[in-house]
């Protein structure tokens, strides 16, 4: 069974960092591209950013490009949001999301985490 | 960047009916980067429709996505209960995505 479970949210001032995790288990991580999606309170969809399966390529959303940064750890089935300069309107549920496919920006995303939630204020 | 326009914002209906969404976009789109989701209160989404007009393992086939260009259109035959429900179109080009703003499903 494909599971995706976020974590490393939490409350965070204005400017500063948070790390968010992703573990995989139950498919062939390596496989893969993987993505970071969140959601604003009383909000849509939001793409942040992907990854592709062998970390050859990224993606970013225009709200958070230098600001934040995707990586991953295939040895550890693992993937990774470092997200610097954390403003308010950042705050939202992150959920991690596999790709169909290996790459970024050509395939759905077959599967999602529970998400973990991230509140930026003062 | 391509914008996901869906239609309606609200959508009101009984189980049983048929119900129509659409999502247009602002420019033309290969339709294998056209996807629905649907997204329950409290849950993650869950994937429908892929490539447009796949559906998705485990989808029942109540649900079917058409189109092509800038028009698409998720259609599910017979409302059930779990359906109602906020659903999304996503597009995916240049190693991005952009999400529609979405469509809320409310039982009438």
């Amino acid at each position: 069974e494909v599971q995706l479970v976020e974590s490393g949210g939490g409350l965070v001032q204005p400017g500063r960092s948070l790390r968010l995790s992703c573990a995989a288990s139950g498919f062939i991580f390596d496989n893969n591209g993987m993505n970071w999606v969140r959601q604003a309170p009383g909000k849509g969809l939001e793409w942040v950013s992907g990854i592709s399966w062998n970390s050859g390529s990224t993606g970013y959303a225009d709200s958070v490009k230098g600001r934040f940064t995707i990586s991953r750890d295939n040895a550890k089935k693992s993937m990774y949001l470092q997200m610097n300069s954390l403003r308010p309107e950042d705050t939202a549920l992150y959920y991690c999301a596999r790709s169909r496919g290996g790459y970024v920006g050509y395939d759905a995303f077959d599967f999602w985490g529970q998400g973990t939630m991230v509140s930026v204020s003062s | 960047e391509i914008v996901l326009t869906q239609s309606p914002g609200t959508l009101s209906l009984s189980p049983g009916e048929r119900a129509t969404l659409s999502c247009r976009a602002s420019q033309s789109l290969t339709s294998s980067h056209l996807a629905w989701y649907r997204k329950r209160p409290g849950q993650a989404p869950t994937l429908l429709i892929y490539s447009a007009s796949n559906r998705a393992t485990g989808i029942p086939d109540r649900f079917s996505g058409s189109g092509s260009g800038t028009d698409f259109t998720l259609t599910i035959s017979r409302l059930e209960p779990e359906d109602f429900a906020v659903y999304y179109c996503q597009q995916c080009s240049r190693s991005s995505y952009t999400f529609g703003q979405g469509t809320k499903l409310e039982i009438k």
